[in-house]
């Protein structure tokens, strides 16, 4: 089973404060993504790696950055933590596209509540 | 740009009852569409995947179809149960273009089975 595990349920930072979020695959797949989901707006997409080393934006990249210094792990950085972050990020993997199963497999969550 | 949409936006039947979740999408330059169940408070979890080429899915008590000409799929459940109470969302894989690999993701519906 595609187990893609997240480094906090639950987290609560201040304004300003830089966060990271941290993002674990263990089926060796090329694509990561990096999602928030916020009632009303549904999921959008952040940021998006196809390799290691390598980035793409989404739809909402201001305030957010992002590291894949190995193909397991894709972290997510607020450089500034501010309180229209507070959402739920969602982090994903996927095979490489155009293969027979190219699922996208979430992990479970974290919730981020920044005062 | 890709625009999907989820009706009903919430749905409550008995028990035992078959149902029918619709998903639409304004582009049919897809490259596949994918079905998810979201717990709340968790991550989202893949029910199925179908891919343009291809016109169903099924698994177990879930099947899935695609009418990419018409840009539209249905998730129909049968038998449902309680333990089917869930958000269920359709992601869609946009292919070419700017877009290309991105899933654009519906707003939901939202399934209450009641015993």
């Amino acid at each position: 089973d595609v187990k893609v595990t997240q480094s906090s349920r639950y987290l609560v930072k201040r304004t300003g404060e830089k966060v990271f979020l941290e993002c674990v695959q263990d089926m060796d797949h090329e694509n990561m993504f990096w999602y928030r989901q916020d009632p009303g707006l549904g999921l959008r997409l952040i940021y998006f790696s196809y390799d290691v080393k390598m980035k793409e934006k989404g739809d909402i990249p201001e305030g957010y950055s992002v590291s894949r210094e190995k193909k397991e792990r894709f972290s997510l950085i607020l450089e500034s933590a501010s309180t229209n972050q507070t959402s739920m990020y969602l982090c994903a993997s996927s095979p490489l596209w155009g293969g027979s199963s190219d699922e996208q497999y979430f992990g479970p969550g974290t919730r981020l509540t920044v005062t | 740009k890709q625009e999907v949409t989820q009706i009903p936006a919430a749905l409550s039947v008995p028990e035992g009852e078959n149902l029918v979740l619709n998903c639409s999408f304004t582009d049919s330059a897809i490259y596949n569409l994918q079905w998810f169940r979201q717990d709340p408070g968790k991550g989202l979890t893949s029910l199925l995947l179908i891919q343009s080429s291809q016109r169903e899915q099924t698994s177990g008590r879930l099947n899935a179809s695609l009418d990419k000409s018409s840009g539209r799929s249905t998730l129909y459940i049968a038998a449902s149960q309680p333990g089917d109470s869930a958000t269920y969302l359709c992601a869609v894989r946009s292919a070419g273009g700017t877009s290309y690999g991105k899933l654009t993701f519906g707003q939901g519906t939202i399934l209450t089975v009641h015993p």
